[in-house]
């Protein structure tokens, strides 16, 4: 098993140009969510899906847009990126037990 | 609302000496608790649970405690090593099922 990956690794973007976070998971887990750490912070809920076709918002939803049409998909869509967009962005799964397994991120920089 | 927060955001301990780390939480009503590790540049990593009908769990190395009567968490590494030198962060699971993070403590290990 992969468990959770997310492209791109890194991403450097201008003011109001969009783009898509992906995510993917290969354990059949049904709850899949997003989130952002900024610096000396904890990671905050963006957006999450409990199984493909049912999204819901987390702490911090503006600026982003998900959907799931998979059980394995998760991406995070950047409509009109913004300087505090910047961030380094975690997608997680998690089964029937509640262990949640995180990707290794992306770091995104918004000039 | 809900919050989860530590008190410490460093903690310096000699290698070989134990760690406690700990966690105050808002939510009373909260059912599930877990402590994450994070190296720098990954993803979080899960390193153990506790519901809120036990008191005390037990790992490889880690024990978690839960007061529920001071909503305060800790998580206590014994014999502490190079390796564990990373963030950790406490998490709680609310009744909608969301995970929410607290603003992590930096463990430094002095060799």
């Amino acid at each position: 098993n992969a468990g959770v990956t997310q492209t791109p690794k890194f991403q450097v973007l201008k003011t109001g140009q969009s783009m898509t976070l992906q995510c993917a998971q290969d354990m059949n887990h049904e709850y899949m969510s997003w989130y952002r750490q900024d610096p000396g912070m904890g990671l905050r809920l963006i957006h999450y899906s409990v199984g493909a076709g049912i999204t819901d918002q987390g702490e911090v939803p503006n600026g982003y847009n998900v959907s799931r049409s998979t059980t394995e998909d998760f991406p995070l869509r950047l409509l009109s990126a913004a300087p505090s967009q910047t961030s380094v962005y975690f997608c997680a799964s998690r089964g029937s037990y509640n262990e949640q397994f995180f990707g290794p991120g992306t770091r995104l920089t918004v000039l | 609302g809900e919050s989860v927060g530590l008190h410490l955001p460093t903690l310096s301990v000699q290698e070989g000496d134990n760690s406690i780390i700990n966690c105050a939480y808002s939510n009373s009503a909260s059912d599930y608790f877990i402590w994450y590790k994070q190296e720098s540049g990954k993803g979080p990593q899960f390193i153990i649970d506790i519901r809120s009908n036990m008191d005390k769990r037990q790992g490889q190395r880690v024990t978690v405690l839960l007061n529920k009567t001071v909503k305060h968490l800790s998580l206590q590494i014994a014999a502490t090593q190079p390796g564990d030198s990373a963030v950790y962060f406490c998490a709680e699971i609310n009744q909608g099922g969301k995970l929410i993070f607290g603003q992590g403590t930096e463990l430094s290990v002095k060799p």
